[in-house]
């Protein structure tokens, strides 16, 4: 079975700074990786994803994540935060060789970011 | 190009109730997923069409949970009879078919049982 962890509940950061949101996945075969953000009534919001290729992905809103394999990581990461980044983040992973598109999510890592 | 539609996004039942969300996928968009996201949890898979046939409803309750897409287009989620922990955002999401990953979500329809 597949699983996400985001080890981190809450992240707390100064604007400015830069931030990392961890992630980490356990999937049989090849891994899919994904970010969502969800701001507070509102559904999720896709950031970015990993299928292949560049381990250095890049997304929306200056954010990026880097692919590990044999740390089995896929953290979220932006060189500079800005308040208005401050939202609940998940991360998601689907296992790539499967027949059925099926979506596992983390519990969520809420990002608090401070002026 | 307009996103994925849901409606109602509040409803506040009583247990025992029914209830029915909406949902209107972007347009194009094959792949059809309803989700339950318990507060402080991610958004679990309820059902997934592909077209106007299930994929996967492994995890749907099905002696109280029910879900059509009959022309492949919109879809409708229905609880009945509602329980207490059935409090819950309802999200669907569409992608434009299986090999393409992204899901694309809707607001979300907050559900509270009472």
């Amino acid at each position: 079975a597949q699983s996400v962890a985001q080890p981190e509940d809450q992240v707390n950061v100064a604007e400015g700074n830069p931030l990392t949101v961890k992630c980490t996945y356990s999937v049989s075969g090849n891994p899919y990786l994904f970010w969502y953000v969800q701001y507070p009534n509102r559904g999720l919001q896709f950031l970015l994803k990993y299928i292949t290729g560049d381990n250095l992905v890049k997304g929306s809103y200056g954010f990026e994540a880097e692919f590990n394999k044999s740390q089995t990581s896929f953290h979220l990461k932006k060189p500079s935060a800005l308040v208005s980044d401050s939202a609940l983040y998940f991360c998601a992973v689907r296992d790539g060789g499967g027949t059925a598109s099926k979506l596992t999510f983390g519990t969520g890592t809420r990002l608090q970011v401070t002026l | 190009e307009a996103g994925v539609a849901q409606s109602p996004r509040y409803k506040i039942i009583e247990k025992r109730q029914s209830v029915a969300f909406w949902c209107n996928p972007i347009s194009g968009h094959a792949t059809l997923y309803w989700y339950q996201q318990i507060l402080g949890q991610g958004p679990k898979l309820l059902i997934q069409f592909q077209n106007n046939g299930v994929v996967d409803d492994s995890q749907l309750p099905k002696d109280r949970f029910s879900a059509e897409r009959l022309k492949g287009v919109d879809s409708t989620l229905k609880i009945q009879p509602a329980k207490l922990e059935d409090s819950a955002v309802y999200l669907c999401a569409s992608s434009f078919n299986r090999v393409q990953e992204t899901q694309y979500f809707g607001p979300g329809t907050r559900l509270l049982v009472l």
